[in-house]
């Protein structure tokens, strides 16, 4: 089974504290992503990688960056987290290729909680 | 792009068959039907997908109508366990990301 694993669930975290969230995939995938999740606006892409050291941007990058020096590990970053990034969230992964049979594969979450 | 439309809301008994519709008139030739799920707090869950021709796994089944218009997901014996937010998505070319509707809430009742 494909294993994508958040390495934080719960965070509580300051308002200008640097804030780094850790993914990392087991089944060789090319693609990652990191999305948030708020209520009544559903999943929102933030930035996605299909390759090392390649990144582009979501919908909604601004607040955040991202790392990716190896191929099973993507990190986010807020530089400077701010009360309006508490949110959940999740890193996910696919298989290379445009072929949109691909399966896009989910972590557990992170709940980022910015006071 | 083309979206989905999902009644909010649900209720099924334990051990009946749950079926869940899913409206995507736009859908374009080459575009996929996927469901996933998401129990409270946790990941969504890949559940199907499929493009035209119906599927089943080990989780459940896809049915897509010939027109491709609209499709159902059928969970053929419920459990408690599948009390879930199913979301209905059809595939984005190119850019490789997923767009979540809103999604059905589905209660499994004891």
């Amino acid at each position: 089974d494909v294993k994508v694993t958040q390495s934080s669930r719960y965070l509580v975290k300051r308002t200008g504290e640097k804030v780094f969230l850790e993914c990392v995939q087991d089944m060789d995938h090319e693609n990652m992503f990191w999305y948030r999740q708020d209520p009544g606006l559903g999943l929102r892409l933030i930035y996605f990688s299909y390759d090392v050291k390649m990144k582009e941007k979501g919908d909604i990058p601004e607040g955040y960056s991202v790392s990716r020096e190896k191929k099973e590990r993507f990190s986010l970053i807020l530089e400077s987290a701010s009360t309006n990034q508490t949110s959940m969230y999740l890193c996910a992964s696919t298989p290379g290729g445009q072929g949109a049979g691909n399966t896009i594969y989910f972590g557990e979450g992170s709940w980022l909680t910015v006071v | 792009d083309a979206k989905t439309t999902q009644p909010p809301s649900m209720d099924c008994a334990e051990g009946r068959a749950a079926n869940l519709p899913c409206n995507h008139s736009t859908i374009s030739g080459n575009e996929y039907v996927y469901w996933y799920r998401q129990i409270h707090s946790q990941g969504p869950q890949y559940i199907i997908h499929g493009l035209k021709n119906n599927e089943t796994n080990e989780m459940a089944s896809l049915i897509i109508t010939e027109d491709r218009k609209s499709s159902t997901l059928i969970l053929p014996h419920a459990t408690l366990r599948d009390t879930a937010v199913y979301y209905c998505i059809v595939r984005i070319q190119g850019a490789q990301k997923l767009v979540f509707g809103q999604g059905t809430r589905l209660t499994i009742n004891p």
